[in-house]
């Protein structure tokens, strides 16, 4: 259990649907992370919060959207998606700089865009 | 462009041998860190490390900054080893503080 979870684990959805992913840390970390993992690719980083404000927007396309409205809750909104966003989607917390602190991970969400 | 290469890419083991992952970067780093997937997709964090060795078990990481390497030991390795080894680093002051950048990792097979 490390105190980052994630819901819902698997999604299937349409190219004009709207989802939302949720992530809730139970750590008191006032840091959370949004990741991609592509098959075959390296981990990329999505959006940082720092104290609930955005502090790192890592060339995400629009229709990528988060949302965090406190420190313990993420939010990944999507909308008209395209088939090659299907990824594992993983949240992650840390206390403060996560570049130097250790990252707490969520199971990760497994999104398929049809 | 600031990469992380990891190698062996594949990596499959008997139970008990001592493993090795490797770690490379390019240019100067705040700190390096080890993490782990298992199938299913779970992330654990292992190391955080900016200089020196640590060890936690039969894991050991050291870090050569001169050399920019680090690498990955596994003791009397175990079938639950089995997983995706990940090295991660930030560049600090060269980029953002919470960024880091991932190699593509190293997937272990630890046969009984």
């Amino acid at each position: 259990e490390t105190g980052v979870t994630q819901t819902p684990r698997h999604l299937v959805m349409g190219m004009t649907n709207k989802k939302s992913l949720k992530c809730e840390q139970h750590l008191g970390h006032n840091a959370m992370y949004w990741y991609k993992q592509s098959a075959k690719k390296p981990l990329e980083l999505m959006f940082v919060y720092s104290l609930e404000e955005r502090v790192e927007n890592n060339s995400v396309p629009s229709r990528f959207s988060p949302e965090c409205p406190n420190s313990s809750h993420l939010f990944l909104h999507l909308h008209t998606l395209q088939p090659e966003d299907s990824a594992l989607y993983l949240c992650a917390s840390s206390q403060g700089n996560g570049g130097e602190e250790t990252q707490y991970f969520g199971p990760g969400t497994r999104l398929l865009v049809l | 462009k600031n990469e992380v290469e990891q190698s062996p890419q594949n990596l499959t083991a008997q139970e008990g041998e001592f493993i090795t992952i490797n770690c490379s970067y390019s240019v100067g780093i705040s700190a390096l860190h080890w993490l782990q997937q298992h199938p299913g997709g779970g992330i654990v964090s292992l190391f955080m490390l900016s200089s020196g060795k640590k060890k936690h078990g039969r894991l050991i990481a050291t870090i050569n900054i001169q050399e920019k390497h680090s690498s990955l030991h596994i003791t009397a390795s175990h079938p639950r080893d089995s997983a995706v080894y990940i090295c991660a680093v930030n560049y600090g002051s060269g980029g953002s503080n919470y960024k880091l950048t991932f190699g593509k990792g190293t997937l272990l097979t630890v046969n009984p």
